[in-house]
């Protein structure tokens, strides 16, 4: 089956230690996304890639860091400077090129952190 | 990108159409209009997108005037199922690389 794969699904950690989430898609898409999701609120744009090697920050990067050295991977680290980073993470790919504009959403890490 | 504004919440009952409303004052020439659906606990999933007039899906109906500053999504018969969050955004895909602004959505709930 082709998708995304978020893992693990739910994560905890102490305050003031990194974090990684794992994303990865077989879709063959070259655009992937990191979001943030706080209770009863939309997504926000944390970090994205168009291309192998290259990132772009998004709305609230600040506390985040990303690599994209696959096509299939697009790992999120949350650093000890992310003030409130406990939250509902959702990572996204898309394809970049046609009409194609969906963006395919795995289901998401819920982080806390304490 | 152009802003958008939705209803926070809309109530219905099993068996109704349902249509949520976007403004999109400042949507651009190339802009598109997008729809999203999220349960909780999960990632939004795609349901329509329009440029212009009206588009029709097995699932939903879209339907955007000929000044393009507000879409309406119709959901035909809802069902207690559809009780979800419903984003609009609105972009040119290409040129911000996808870079979607996601508002706080219409929180719809269906009763039975």
């Amino acid at each position: 089956d082709g998708g995304i794969t978020q893992s693990p699904k739910y994560l905890f950690r102490k305050e003031g230690q990194n974090v990684t989430l794992s994303c990865e898609q077989n879709l063959n898409h070259d655009a992937m996304y990191w979001y943030r999701q706080d209770p009863g609120q939309g997504l926000r744009l944390i970090y994205y890639s168009q291309i192998v090697n290259d990132f772009q920050k998004g709305d609230i990067a600040e506390g985040y860091s990303v690599s994209r050295e696959k096509k299939e991977s697009f790992p999120l680290t949350v650093t000890s400077a992310q003030k409130n980073p406990t939250a509902f993470y959702l990572c996204a790919s898309r394809l970049t090129h046609a009409n194609e504009y969906e963006q395919y959403f795995g289901p998401g890490t819920r982080l806390t952190v304490t | 990108l152009a802003k958008t504004t939705q209803p926070i919440s809309m109530d219905s009952y099993e068996g109704q159409e349902v249509n949520i409303t976007c403004s999109h004052n400042n949507i651009a020439t190339n802009d598109y209009i997008t729809w999203y659906q999220q349960f909780p606990s999960q990632g939004p999933r795609f349901i329509i997108q329009g440029y212009k007039t009206k588009v029709t899906n097995e699932v939903a109906s879209l339907f955007i005037p000929a000044d393009r500053k507000s879409s309406t999504l119709s959901l035909p018969r809802v069902s207690l199922s559809d009780t979800a969050v419903y984003y609009c955004l609105v972009g040119d895909e290409n040129t911000n690389a996808g870079k979607s602004t996601f508002g706080d959505g219409t929180t719809l709930t269906v009763k039975p």
